[in-house]
């Protein structure tokens, strides 16, 4: 079983709508939750953290977590062309310790149409 | 505000060869430092990370090193370079002693081996 996963995508989206990027992950024991924003040829840019349940707004994004469905989630309103990017889901145990790993999903290519 | 610096951006290396990547961190003290590998297709995969100076863990076996010679500077190493090393090598950084583990990436060296 992968350890996180999400649809590769492509999503298309027209400007101006909702994207909606899901991710699932396997480890019950995880604590954090991140959305990073990899636009092609460039390196990750970390949009969005989320440590427990229920909805984060900031700006145009939300994250949403549900822990015991395993479930993390990425709104993005309004999108615009400038939001076509590949967008990569990370999970912390953060079981303390030395382990400070992220686990990554492959990412989700989403294109907003004009 | 924290910065972090890599390079070369891109290199080309004949098989066989030698490698070395540099990452430095500006604007903090006691970083926890990471190299990952984005192979076109695939995921990221961390090779190793660093919690201080001469603390290295590799994630992966492999022909690659890492050393952490000061705090704020992080290097990847190869003896003899080889075809599945190529890809895009990114360096990331987190918060020492954080529970959270928001890492955050460097611009990225982007490696081909012929």
């Amino acid at each position: 079983q992968k350890e996180v996963e999400q649809n590769s995508g492509p999503l298309s989206v027209p400007e101006g709508a909702i994207a909606s990027l899901n991710c699932t992950y396997s480890d019950r024991g995880s604590q954090s939750f991140f959305w990073y924003r990899q636009y092609s040829g460039k390196s990750p840019e970390l949009i969005m953290s989320i440590y427990s349940n229920g909805d984060k707004e900031d700006g145009r994004f939300t994250a949403q977590l549900n822990k015991a469905s395993q479930y993390v989630s990425l709104l993005i309103r309004d999108s615009q062309p400038s939001d076509s990017a590949t967008y990569l889901c990370a999970v912390f145990r953060g079981s303390g310790g030395s382990n400070y790993k992220l686990t990554f999903g492959k990412g989700t290519l989403l294109t907003v149409n004009p | 505000s924290q910065t972090i610096h890599q390079w070369p951006a891109t290199l080309v290396q004949p098989v066989g060869s030698p490698l070395s990547l540099e990452c430095t961190v500006e604007g903090t003290s006691n970083p926890n430092l990471y190299w990952y590998r984005q192979a076109a297709g695939r995921g990221l995969q961390l090779l190793f990370y660093s919690v201080g100076i001469g603390q290295i863990s590799s994630e992966v076996p492999q022909n690659l090193s890492a050393s952490r010679p000061q705090d704020r500077q992080f290097i990847l190493s190869s003896k003899k370079l080889l075809l599945s090393d190529s890809g895009f090598y990114l360096c990331a950084w987190s918060r020492g002693l954080s529970s959270y583990n928001e890492q955050f990436f460097g611009p990225g060296t982007r490696l081909t081996v012929l």
